[in-house]
This record gives C-alpha cells, structure tokens and sequence, in this order.
C-alpha cells in the first residue's frame, strides 16, 4: 500500500524568505510523485511531477522537489516566497498508471508581508 | 481548450436525500476520477472510471457510486446523504494511455453541504 505524510500542518514564512515543505512517502512498489497546490475555493494544479531520471524536479512559479529514495522524501522548495504563494499544498504518491493518487494530508503555507 | 467543469458548482442537501454531480472531461479525455474534500480525512480517492467501466475504486461505502457515459462525461451519486457527506467533491480527467504517464487535470469542485 502506498502512503504519504507531509510533517507539517501548516508552515508560516515572511515574504522574499526560502520556504521548505517537507513530504514522506511510503510504496512497495516504484511510484510517481507530485506535488499539487490548492488556491482557496479552487481545484488543484499540478506544481511538479517525479516520474524517474533526474532526482532535482523543477515545476512552476519557481518550486522545486528532490526526490530521495534512501529518505523516501520528496520535499518541496522555493528560495523566495511571494504573497501570491499562499495556498495549501499537497504531496501526492501514485503507480505507474498515475489512475489513483494517494494524497497526503496537506500543508497551509501562509507569507507574513 | 476548455477544462475539466463540474456542476452544480454549490449544493446544499438535508440528511436522507440522495445528490448527482457531474463532471465533463477535458474534450479527448477518457478517464475520469473523483476525490472527496473534507477537513478531517482530506482528500482520499473515490472511483476512476474509463470506456464507461469501473477501474478502480477506494474505501468507501455502496452509497457512493457513479457511472461514465459514452461521451467520457460522468456522474457520480450519493444516496441517503449523511451529515459526514459534506465535502468538496473533485473530478480529474486524463488521456488513460497505455504504458505512459497520464496527468490528472481537476476541475473546480462542487461544494456540498448536507444540512
């Protein structure tokens, strides 16, 4: 069975600092690995995807996500956080077939101005 | 291309009656999953269905059930709604093809409220 565990509720930074949001992953089997953002009142858009190669995966509005297998994580970053990235973000964990995402339980990333 | 629209947007339901929500894929999309939202269990995967059948299905009772029409547009239902229904309900659609990768597009959720 396959799960994830973001460690952290919620994550409160100042405006232009570096944020990190953390994600453990467990799977018996070779996963795909996400990352989603939820804006209030919307859907969810995909930030990136870790499908394999490439352990260092660049997605958009600046995020990136390393994939460690030894660690089973895939943490999120960004070196300077704007207002506009106040959102909840979500870790997510899928087979092959990419037909049934697993999600973890969400992380609220707020930016103090 | 337009994305993936769900109705009614809002919904609001008292315990016992039984609700239908809609999702229209992506136009050439073939699968469509639907999620539950909630505060307290998050998001968890309900079914995914794809050329009209069932493929996979999570954890939850025969209350919920759904169907895809041969257009890829599908509904899903709720009989005997609960209080514990309430919840942002997600549809994603995605291509489905064999041995790749198939992202999942979501569209904006309809909001019930079981009063």
């Amino acid at each position: 069975a396959q799960s994830v565990t973001q460690l952290d509720s919620q994550v409160p930074v100042f405006e232009e600092a570096p944020v990190e949001l953390r994600c453990n992953y467990s799977s018996s089997v070779s996963v795909y690995l996400f990352w989603y953002v939820q804006y209030p009142n919307q859907g969810l858009q995909l930030l990136l995807k870790y499908l394999s190669g490439s352990t260092l995966v660049k997605g958009i509005n600046g995020f990136e996500a390393e994939f460690n297998k030894s660690q089973t994580s895939f943490h999120l970053r960004k070196p300077s956080v704007h207002i506009s990235d106040t959102a909840e973000y979500f870790c997510a964990v899928s087979d092959s077939s990419a037909s049934k995402i697993i999600f973890g339980s969400g992380t609220r990333l707020s930016i103090r101005p | 291309k337009a994305g993936v629209t769900q109705t009614p947007r809002y919904l609001i339901k008292t315990r016992g009656q039984q609700v239908t929500l809609s999702c229209s894929p992506i136009s050439g999309h073939r699968s469509v999953s639907w999620y539950q939202q909630t505060p307290g269990q998050g998001l968890q995967f309900l079914f995914e269905y794809f050329s009209e059948t069932q493929r996979n299905k999570g954890n939850f009772p025969g209350r919920f059930s759904g169907r895809q029409f041969s257009n890829s547009r599908s509904e899903m239902n709720v009989s005997t709604l609960e209080l514990g229904d309430s919840a942002l309900y997600l549809c994603a659609s995605s291509w489905r093809q064999v041995n790749s990768y198939n992202e999942q597009f979501f569209g904006p959720g309809t909001r019930l409220t079981v009063l």
